[in-house]
C-alpha cells in the first residue's frame, strides 16, 4: 500500500540553528503535500504545504521543496526559536481523497 | 468560522462499551475524514465522505467501527464493544474536493480510554 516515510524521527537543534526533515513517498498519484505541527494534546495544525506542480515555496521562517521525480519533499526551519518545538508531519494526498501521515518529527529547540 | 469541531474531547469507556464521537465539519467543506492516531505515529486514515457519500471506507479498522455523514454536514465515528487497543486520539478534519490539494483541516480530536 502507499507508504510515507519521514526522518529523522527526533531532531534537536540550538536555538537560531535550521531544522530540516525529509520525507519520501511511494503513491504516484499524489499532488498535495502538507505539513503539519502538533503540540501535545491537540490536533495537527497546517503550517506550510506544497501542490505538485511547484518545486518550491517559502512562508517566512519555513520552506518546502519537492522533488516529484525522486518523490520526497522537505521542511525547512530557519532561525529555529523554543516555541518550535513540536511533533512535525508530513502527509502525501491524491485528488480522490486518499491521504498518507509520516510517523512524525520529535523536533526540540534548545535555548 | 470556527473551525472542526468535534466532542467529546475526552471519553472513558469499559471495555466492552459502545462510543460514538461526534464532528462538525467546517461549515463550507464538502470533504470529511477520520483518522485515529495513537502515541508516536502519525494520523492513520480511516474513513472519508464527499457530502453524505461515503467514498473510502476500506481503512476502517473493523467491522466494529462504523461512521455516517446522514446529511452531508456532520459526522459520527461509532466503535462497538470497545476493546483496550481501541484506545487512541480519534482525529476529523476537513475539506474542499475541487482543484489540486485539497487542503486538510484538523479538529482537536477526541482521545478514548478503554478501561
Amino acid at each position: 500500500g502507499e507508504n510515507v516515510e519521514q526522518h529523522p524521527s527526533t531532531l534537536s537543534v540550538q536555538e537560531g540553528d535550521s531544522a530540516v526533515i525529509k520525507c519520501t513517498y511511494s503513491d504516484s498519484a499524489s499532488n498535495y503535500f502538507p505539513w503539519y505541527k502538533q503540540e501535545l494534546g491537540k490536533g495537527p495544525q497546517l503550517i506550510i504545504d506544497i501542490r505538485s506542480n511547484v518545486g518550491e515555496k517559502k512562508d517566512q521562517r519555513i520552506a518546502v521543496t519537492l522533488n516529484k521525480t525522486a518523490k520526497h519533499f522537505s521542511l525547512h526551519i530557519t532561525e529555529t526559536q523554543p516555541e518550535d518545538s513540536a511533533v512535525y508531519f508530513c502527509a502525501a494526498l491524491t485528488n480522490a481523497g486518499k491521504s498518507t501521515f509520516g510517523d512524525g518529527t520529535t523536533l526540540t529547540v534548545k535555548p | 468560522d470556527t473551525g472542526v469541531s468535534q466532542n467529546p474531547r475526552h471519553k472513558i469507556t469499559k471495555r466492552g462499551q459502545n462510543v460514538t464521537f461526534r464532528c462538525d465539519p467546517i461549515s463550507e467543506h464538502n470533504r470529511l475524514y477520520w483518522y485515529r492516531q495513537t502515541l508516536g505515529q502519525g494520523p492513520e486514515f480511516l474513513t472519508y465522505f464527499q457530502n453524505e457519500a461515503q467514498l473510502e471506507k476500506s481503512r476502517l479498522l473493523s467491522d466494529r467501527f462504523s461512521a455516517e455523514r446522514p446529511k452531508g454536514s456532520f459526522s459520527t465515528l461509532e466503535i462497538q464493544r470497545t476493546e483496550q487497543g481501541d484506545s487512541a486520539m480519534y482525529l476529523c478534519a476537513s475539506s474542499h474536493s475541487t482543484g489540486i490539494g485539497n487542503t486538510i483541516y484538523f479538529g482537536e480530536g477526541s482521545w478514548l480510554t478503554v478501561v
